[in-house]
């Protein structure tokens, strides 16, 4: 089955400065992956995703860029906040209905 | 639209006990997933239904049952509680079971198994 493996486990940035989180998969067949953000307390949110024909994707200051034949997704977040701290999870999906997800990367902006 | 909601929040179990994890959706959604989180290991799924009716397993199935008492309610019993079941457990939805349809998370129900 698919194994998804996300470094590093914690990540401390300055406010301003950008965060880079990094996911690798073993299934050649996953062709879309999705970033969740889970804050203290709440459930996983998505808050970008993107399929295997695309390389990159932008929304504002988050960017997730695809790398197939290297097996490895990041995610990018420019000009980083204090409400960007939380936890953040990479998955991929081989089939249908099955999300396979990263074990997280805890994010913290100090000021 | 509350989105997906789940009862209890937080529950205290003592080793050998029942219960069942509620979730509900309002999205009209077909498709819906229960997961538990560990530390360090991120979330895994344990069951899911992927319309009403069908319910198949996830990664770790063993230790639970679930019901899909229609297309809004997806139901987690834990017939025999034991201290490995202690997690967060998430209940998701998506409009179908097709890759890349988006997964809308509950809040969660924190259990501890004594």
């Amino acid at each position: 089955g698919e194994n998804v493996e996300q470094h590093p486990s914690t990540l401390s940035v300055q406010e301003g400065d950008s965060a880079v989180i990094k996911c690798t998969y073993s299934d050649s067949a996953s062709n879309y992956f999705p970033w969740y953000k889970q804050e203290l307390g709440k459930g996983p949110q998505l808050i970008i995703d993107i399929r295997s024909n695309v390389g990159e994707k932008k929304d504002q200051r988050i960017a997730v860029t695809l790398n197939k034949t290297a097996k490895h997704f990041s995610l990018h977040i420019t000009e980083t906040q204090p409400e960007d701290s939380a936890v953040y999870f990479c998955a991929a999906s081989s089939t249908a209905s099955k999300l396979t997800f990263g074990t997280g990367t805890r994010l913290q902006v100090t000021l | 639209n509350a989105g997906v909601t789940q009862t209890p929040k937080f529950q205290v179990l003592k080793t050998g006990q029942s219960m069942t994890l509620q979730c509900a959706q309002d999205m009209n959604h077909n498709s819906m997933y229960w997961y538990r989180q560990d530390p360090g290991m991120g979330l895994r799924l344990i069951y899911y239904s992927a319309s009403e009716g069908t319910t198949d397993k996830g990664e770790v199935p063993n230790g639970y049952n679930v019901s899909r008492l229609n297309k809004r309610e997806f139901s987690l019993r834990l017939e025999s509680a034991a201290p490995s079941q202690t997690s967060v457990y998430f209940c998701a939805s998506s409009e179908r079971a097709r890759r890349g349809d988006t997964q809308y998370f509950g809040p969660g129900t924190r259990l501890t198994v004594l």
